[in-house]
């Protein structure tokens, strides 16, 4: 079974551009969650999607990011513009309906705004 | 105050020691407890989970939860080299939801 894969796995961008993470969960898993950490801090929640649908986006940090996950399989996190803060690694997670035992996390995204 | 509280470390042990970490947390709703071990470049991954109060073991990992003083911990038994890593405590309130994490705890088994 392929685990959840995220992409790029590092990528570095000017203060002020666009760029869009992505996140393919495992096959069938209907819960896909976005985390960050970003220096010295700890893993923070971003929102959860089931299927298609924001079940929880309290963790936001703002209208600079932007979540979308069409057709209920892969999912984007867009953060436009970028800023300085918003350096850190970004974790895509799934899980199957049954709940949070069955949490998988992908290997992450490092992104650094320079 | 956070509501998670974990020792960043370094925990450094000899081979074959017992590692102990713990995590104190502040929510009461929390009911389901985690922990996570995560290497260098890799995301987290599940060792062990506990609901609500009391211990499970799973070979050399044994997780302890005490509700009533808000605090877990996790044991590793007869640690080696390979248990080197980062470890993080994550509790949620329900079953399918965000987890809340601590900052983690770096142990280093040295040979």
């Amino acid at each position: 079974e392929a685990g959840v894969t995220q992409f790029p796995s590092h990528s570095v961008i000017e203060k002020g551009q666009t760029v869009t993470l992505r996140c393919d969960p495992i096959s069938g898993h209907d819960n896909l969650y976005w985390y960050r950490r970003v220096m010295g801090k700890e893993i923070k929640f971003l929102l959860h999607f089931v299927k298609e649908s924001k079940q929880d986006e309290s963790g936001m940090p703002n209208n600079r990011f932007l979540a979308e996950r069409t057709g209920g399989t892969y999912s984007t996190l867009k953060v436009q513009p970028a800023e300085l803060e918003d350096s850190g690694v970004y974790f895509c997670a799934s899980s199957p309906g049954t709940g949070i035992y069955g949490y998988t996390f992908g290997s992450g995204t490092r992104l650094t705004v320079v | 105050q956070k509501e998670v509280e974990q020792d960043p470390g370094p925990l450094s042990v000899p081979e074959g020691a017992i590692v102990s970490l713990n995590c104190t947390y502040s929510n009461s709703a929390f009911q389901y407890f985690m922990w996570y071990r995560q290497y260098s470049r890799k995301g987290p991954e599940l060792l062990m989970y506990t609901y609500s109060s009391g211990n499970k073991e799973d070979g050399r990992f044994t997780a302890q939860v005490d509700k009533s003083s808000k605090y877990i911990s996790l044991f590793i038994r007869d640690s080696q080299p390979s248990d080197s890593a980062t470890y993080l405590c994550a509790m949620s309130g329900y079953s399918w939801g965000k987890l809340q994490f601590g900052a983690g705890t770096q142990v280093v088994v040295t040979p």
